[in-house]
């Protein structure tokens, strides 16, 4: 997997757009970029993911930019429960029958005050 | 569909037992994966089925460890022999096949079964 950069930890208040930053400056020209959240005593939640385009759904957006060197989650109205840790992963490409392994990194740590 | 379960949610051993975990993960995805979290370290994989076949162990998964998934449905990873660094969170996850020749990394993940090991 391509290596990825974020901050240990963020803060966000109630109601105001959460923007958490990736770097991910080695990743290759068909390596996605995913996006997970993991609420404490839960498993991780598939957030969002994309290529090169922008991508948007009903729990977040997806910035990329151009050079694909780096991301940003936005949550565009940040609630209590969206504090959580949010991973930032760049799974090498895998085709066909290869299984599709997530490396899970450290992770950004947001806590959304109120 | 409730998503992917896993039972029991909490598991308190003594050292040297044995412990079974099971995970039923959403009926159409034909991929289950197991992972292990320890305080403070996000997940690590452990292993990957593709139907009933086992086609991926990580080195983590020593030979105390066994998964299973007969019939490729619901699976089971037992611990034999436990030991106090056995306690994590055992977390199992699911994923429908690609629809194209790309691999699909949206998982659904089961809350997990927290085992402590005194």
């Amino acid at each position: 997997d391509a290596k990825t950069t974020q901050p240990p930890s963020m803060d966000c208040a109630e109601g105001r757009a959460a923007n958490l930053p990736c770097n991910h400056s080695t990743i290759s020209g068909n390596e996605y970029v995913y996006w997970y959240r993991q609420i404490h005593s839960q498993g991780p939640q598939y957030i969002i993911h994309g290529l090169k385009n922008n991508e948007t759904n009903e729990m977040a957006s997806l910035i990329i930019t151009e050079d694909r060197k780096s991301s940003t989650l936005i949550l565009p109205h940040a609630t209590l429960r969206d504090t959580a840790v949010y991973y930032c992963i760049a799974p090498t490409y895998a085709g066909g029958t290869s299984y599709g392994k997530l490396t899970f990194g450290q992770g950004t740590i947001l806590t959304v005050h109120p | 569909d409730t998503g992917v379960s896993q039972d029991p949610r909490h598991k308190i051993t003594k050292r040297g037992q044995n412990v079974t975990f099971r995970c039923d993960p959403i009926s159409e995805h034909n991929r289950l994966y197991w992972y292990r979290q320890t305080l403070g370290q996000g997940p690590e994989f452990l292993t990957y089925f593709q139907n009933e076949a086992q086609l991926e162990k990580s080195r983590l998964l020593s030979d105390r460890f066994s998964a299973e998934r007969p019939k490729g449905s619901f699976s089971t990873l037992e611990i034999q022999r436990t030991e106090q660094g056995d306690s994590a969170m055992y977390l199992c996850a699911s994923s429908s096949p690609p629809a194209g020749p790309r691999v699909n990394y949206g998982y659904t993940f089961g809350s997990g079964t927290r085992l402590t090991v005194v």
